[in-house]
């Protein structure tokens, strides 16, 4: 039962464009919600996060938006870069310390 | 500080082979979690500490899997017996109480194959 969904795999855009990408959640609970990214043989690291209380939260290039009533969270980087090609995970907690990720995608920005 | 520090970074064993895997967290973080990453459940929350107790293995797949935290500054993640489909790369992560709003800090992984 996969509670944080991505369900796009993998997305490629050409540098300078914006990339989009998409997370749903199933469960109401949640009141916090992050992006991560990850590049090859390192671990995650922390990109950006968001609190139900908000619908929007951007810095620099990435704001992530996020629609309570659709379930769904996005984040979108403007310009994309060709060091943004990593996978990108979404991420949600419901008030505890537990974080649940998502399947991840991929996201592949050419020149 | 030097993050998190995970060992061994890759791991190959038989099946039926015991495995450890190490993660020594951030000084000063009281949480501590065990993820594994797949194709098919990308990140999934295996198990995970707080001041040294565990508090939810709900995510422990098989009994064959276990985990310990003997003090504020050391885990292990054991299986034993081993399987191929056990093939992961296993992630701890620490972080202080809570989340905040940076999340937990990721070690660098264990790629664990098994064969």
């Amino acid at each position: 039962d996969q509670q944080v969904k991505q369900n796009s795999p993998s997305l490629s855009v050409q540098e300078g464009r914006i990339s989009i990408l998409n997370c749903d959640y199933t469960n109401s609970m949640f009141d916090y919600f992050l992006w991560y990214k990850k590049y090859p043989a390192e671990g995650p690291t922390f990109l950006i996060s968001i609190s139900s209380i908000k619908d929007k939260n951007e810095d620099g290039r990435f704001t992530v938006f996020l629609n309570k009533s659709a379930k769904h969270l996005s984040l979108h980087i403007v310009p994309s870069q060709p060091g943004d090609s990593a996978v990108y995970f979404c991420a949600a907690s419901a008030s505890t310390d537990k974080l649940i990720f998502g399947t991840g995608t991929r996201l592949q920005v050419f020149p | 500080d030097a993050g998190v520090i995970q060992s061994p970074r890759h791991e190959v064993t038989e099946m039926g082979q015991e495995v450890t895997l190490r993660c020594k967290p951030i000084s000063g973080h009281n949480s501590l979690f065990w993820y594994r990453q797949t194709m098919m459940r990308g990140l999934e929350l295996l198990i995970y500490f707080n001041n040294n107790v565990p508090i939810d293995d709900s995510g422990m797949p098989e009994d064959r899997f276990s985990a310990k935290m003997p003090n504020a500054s050391f885990s292990t993640l054991k299986i034993q017996p081993s399987e191929p489909r056990d093939s992961a790369v296993y992630f701890c992560a620490s972080s202080l109480p809570g989340i905040t709003n940076y999340g937990y800090t990721f070690g660098s992984g264990t790629r664990l194959t098994v064969v």
